[in-house]
């Protein structure tokens, strides 16, 4: 299978402050990757599809890039409703997760 | 609205069964596949595998393989998730989500179903 690696696993910013996550892939995935957002205690959200398209209804903020074996995810001005944990996604099958960065405010 | 709504929290005996359903609503049940993910508390999300309701076809993640079978009554809109010889590993929140084939995604994620096995 392959493996996703995301990091940094945890991360404190300041509101107003870019942030950017990364997922390294095992192998090529070209673009079949989403990023997702999980607030504590909710269910996981669409964020970000195929790698950099912007799912509807999502702030503009949020932002994808890459392809083959590295990508990145970006807040571009983290607000405080962006508290929560991220999580990349490949789907070149079986789907695997990455494992997951907190996002917290400094 | 289109949504997910999933059974209740389960408590179950190492050994034991559980069977979780998940019920679709706003939108046609067999045109999208239904895949299950699940959490341990503290822990990140973990695929499980996918069913597709219209033909019953299934795919499962090889860690499940012969514990899981992913099923389906399309008369009541609604997918299970049975999964057996449990352990206290499998304690978890388990997540159905609509799998969107074009542009692929889990774009609607149901509540989730706390599963905790102890004895």
């Amino acid at each position: 299978d392959i493996q996703m690696t995301q990091s940094p696993s945890s991360l404190s910013a300041s509101v107003g402050d870019r942030v950017t996550i990364t997922c390294q892939a095992s192998q090529d995935i070209s673009n079949y990757l989403n990023w997702y957002q999980q607030k504590p205690g909710k269910a996981p959200k669409l964020l970000i599809y195929d790698a950099s398209n912007l799912e509807t209804g999502v702030p503009s903020r949020f932002s994808g890039s890459g392809s083959g074996t590295d990508f990145t995810f970006t807040i571009s001005s983290l607000q405080p409703e962006d508290i929560a944990t991220y999580y990349c996604q490949q789907y070149d099958a079986p789907d695997t997760f990455g494992g997951g960065t907190k996002v917290e405010i400094k | 609205q289109v949504q997910l709504v999933q059974s209740g929290a389960e408590v179950k005996k190492p050994g034991a069964s559980v069977k979780v359903s998940c019920k679709a609503s706003g939108y046609t049940f067999t045109s999208y596949d239904i895949n299950w993910v699940r959490q341990a508390t503290g822990q990140g999300l973990e695929w499980m595998g996918w069913m597709n309701p219209n033909s019953g076809n299934t795919g499962y993640a090889q860690k499940f393989q012969g514990r899981v079978t992913m099923t389906r009554n399309t008369s009541i809109s609604t997918a299970y998730m049975e999964l057996s010889s449990l352990r206290s590993e499998d304690t978890a929140v388990y997540y159905c989500a609509r799998g969107r084939r074009v542009p692929q995604a889990f774009d609607i994620w149901g509540q989730g179903t706390m599963v905790t096995v102890s004895s």
